[in-house]
């Protein structure tokens, strides 16, 4: 069964700084690959997707995410957080054909002034 | 506007009472979620659907129901059989290729 990690329960940055939340996933075929946010009270927002080809991936508001299959890794990046950045983040991996992906438990980004 | 919708944004339930949380899309998705969520547990499954008039038991149905009459409603219902009905709760649709879409949330509380 696909499992999913994310080592990070909390993040602090700066605002302005650059940003890395990392995903780890245990699946044995290529796996699809997504990553949420969800600012407090509300439902989760795709944020970018990954199912093949190139393994950089682009998303919404500026962030991007790399498909690394040596390292079963899928970590979304920002180069420049701003403070709306803040919410929780969740990484999420399938399998073609289940309809059911499974999630990590998120990753709560707080931002500084 | 395509999108999914539930209803109520807050409810509220007494002892012993089943509420019914909405969830209706009009993205033409075949496949409809309910999620649970609590605080530092992520999101469980409650229970999904693929089609009309079919559904499974997720990871943590006990306690709940649901029914998919039509395609554009999954409903969930709290029972009293659910001890610890508060949570978080978010509805999902996906088309294909598990991209889920999710609504804003039903947050249930007990009086």
């Amino acid at each position: 069964a696909q499992s999913v990690t994310q080592p990070d329960i909390h993040i602090t940055v700066s605002e302005g700084a650059s940003l890395e939340l990392r995903c780890n996933y245990s699946y044995g075929a290529t796996p699809y690959l997504f990553w949420y946010v969800q600012s407090p009270g509300q439902g989760l927002q795709l944020l970018l997707k990954y199912f093949s080809g190139d393994t950089l991936v682009q998303g919404i508001k500026g962030f991007e995410a790399e498909f690394k299959r040596s390292q079963s890794s899928f970590n979304l990046r920002k180069p420049s957080v701003h403070w709306s950045d803040a919410a929780e983040y969740f990484c999420a991996v399938g399998e073609g054909g289940s309809y059911i992906p499974t999630f990590g438990r998120g990753t709560s980004l707080i931002v500084h002034p | 506007d395509g999108g999914i919708t539930q209803s109520p944004k807050y409810l509220f339930r007494k002892e012993g009472q089943n509420v019914t949380l909405s969830c209706e899309q009009n993205l033409n998705h075949d496949a409809m979620y309910w999620y649970r969520q609590d605080p530092g547990q992520g999101l469980r499954l409650i229970y999904y659907s693929q089609i009309v008039n079919d559904f499974q038991k997720g990871d943590i149905a006990e306690g709940y129901s649901v029914s998919r009459e039509k395609k554009e409603s999954f409903p969930l219902t709290v029972t009293s059989a659910q001890k610890n009905p508060t949570a978080f709760y978010l509805c999902a649709s996906s088309g294909s290729q598990e991209t889920q879409y999710f609504g804003p949330g039903t947050r249930l509380l007990v009086l």
